[in-house]
């Protein structure tokens, strides 16, 4: 079955240094989504993206942070200039269509630890 | 501000046990409710319920809307180890691309 892969799996970086995380989406789907879950506390949605642009983005995607589709494939978060408060698992998902009826799927994630 | 709430936040059962997980929302104009399971990593997405009283059910597991108590059950049968897990419930957001709002999860641990 078609899954999301995310990379790295585990990033470690210094305050005030900027991370890419990398996702590759399910091939046939078109609406790519990161959402964060810092220890212990709920996933929050943080932007999605469809058609080479943001669709939607939260209060926490603030300026610090970017999307991008470089190529055909992959789909990446930037963090450009990380502080400690950063510091949680980041999941990338995926769907088909923005439908209320299709379910996100959700990459392994990778953990961000920001010191 | 929508909200989803989950209970209990934590169980403990033993294998063999039935458990029942409860979560309730307040959305604008609500649309759908999913149900997620997260071991270590990802959410890996279970239901979609989206009409009042028509069970869904995968194996052990099963999960019913009430839209009039505006509440979702996910039940899980004879647990096994396995099934220890954050269930996570989620409806997505009204306006906008439908992005998922999730509550807090219910964490359940199954000791043999």
């Amino acid at each position: 079955e078609p899954e999301v892969t995310q990379t790295p799996s585990h990033q470690v970086t210094q305050m005030g240094q900027e991370v890419i995380l990398r996702c590759v989406p399910i091939s046939n789907h078109l609406y790519f989504y990161w959402y964060r879950q810092i220890l212990g506390q709920k996933v929050e949605f943080l932007v999605s993206f469809y058609n080479n642009e943001i669709s939607e983005k939260s209060e926490i995607f603030d300026d610090q942070f970017s999307v991008e589709r470089p190529d055909g494939s992959n789909f990446t978060l930037k963090i450009r200039s990380t502080k400690l408060e950063d510091s949680a698992m980041y999941f990338c998902a995926s769907r088909m269509t923005d439908t209320y009826n299709s379910p996100l799927h959700f990459g392994n994630g990778t953990r961000l630890t920001v010191t | 501000e929508d909200k989803v709430v989950q209970s209990p936040l934590s169980l403990v059962v033993h294998e063999g046990d039935t458990v029942t997980l409860n979560c309730s929302y307040e959305v604008t104009n609500f649309r759908s409710l999913l149900w997620y399971k997260q071991e270590k990593k990802a959410p890996t997405f279970l239901f979609m319920l989206t009409s009042s009283g028509i069970e869904k059910k995968s194996g052990r597991l099963s999960s019913i809307l009430d839209k009039k108590e505006l509440f979702s059950i996910l039940n899980i049968t004879a647990t096994q180890t396995g099934d220890s897990a954050i269930y996570l419930c989620a409806v997505p957001e009204y306006g906008g691309a439908n992005n998922l709002f999730f509550g807090t999860g219910t964490r359940l641990t199954v000791i043999p």
